[in-house]
């Protein structure tokens, strides 16, 4: 079955930095669009990033453009988030989860989440 | 960016109930929207995709319908197993977007 695990997750001080790594496997990653999702403790899933099969096209939600990049390493099969100047906000599960279909995921149905990480939790604070 | 306000915010239930859960889209998303399941400490499930398709796996009593902006989960008789908090998400724009979540508790 297809496997999706999250590391890198810790606690940092406001203004810090982290990478997120998702590894996959199981799958033919290279073929898949990712995204991060992420939860704030007791709250609701809220979606973060994405970033096509071959790394050239991404996108941010504007909470966290400028400040976070999504990337990924198809010869690793590893999706990652990199995170800087993180702010107390900024703490949450963080997850990364494939979408329903293989090939260009732009927009429409294909943009459900069939698989998830089990979460990695970021924790912003001094 | 699309709002997604998801009704009721939580509902007691017994097992073999129907549940009805509604989910209405700010704007106009034609049947691009899915359903999760989330238990504690988990992560979300998929159930339903394109409003109505279900999910492989995913057992029968659930299913979606609507289109445009409003939007039903059903749980034709639920079970144990079920108990858990329910999201929906549109798909028909950047930034995706998730409905506050409907928490379906026992009675």
């Amino acid at each position: 079955e297809v496997q999706l695990v999250e590391s890198g997750g810790g606690l940092v001080q406001p203004g810090g930095s982290l990478r997120l790594s998702c590894a996959a496997s199981r799958f033919t990653f290279s073929s898949y669009w990712m995204h991060w999702v992420r939860q704030a403790p007791g709250k609701g899933l809220v979606w973060v990033s994405r970033i096509n099969s071959d790394g050239s096209s991404t996108s941010y939600a504007d909470s966290v453009k400028g400040r976070f990049t999504i990337s990924r390493d198809n010869a690793k099969n590893t999706l990652y988030l990199q995170m800087n100047s993180l702010r107390a906000e900024d703490t949450a599960v963080y997850y990364c989860a494939r979408v329903g279909i293989k090939g260009f995921c732009g927009v429409g149905s294909c943009l459900r989440f069939d698989y998830w990480g089990q979460g990695t939790l970021v924790t912003v604070s001094s | 960016d699309i709002q997604m306000t998801q009704s009721p915010s939580s509902v007691s239930a017994s097992v073999g109930d129907r549940v009805t859960i509604t989910c209405r889209a700010s704007q106009g998303i034609s049947n691009w929207l899915a359903w999760y399941q989330q238990k504690p400490g988990k992560a979300p499930k998929l159930l339903i995709y394109a409003a109505s398709s279900l999910q492989s796996g995913v057992p029968s009593r659930f299913s979606g319908s609507g289109s445009g902006t409003d939007f039903t989960l059903t749980i034709t008789s639920l079970q144990p197993e079920d108990f858990a908090t329910y999201y929906c998400q549109q798909a028909n724009s950047f930034p995706l977007t998730f409905g506050g979540g409907t928490k379906v508790e026992s009675k």
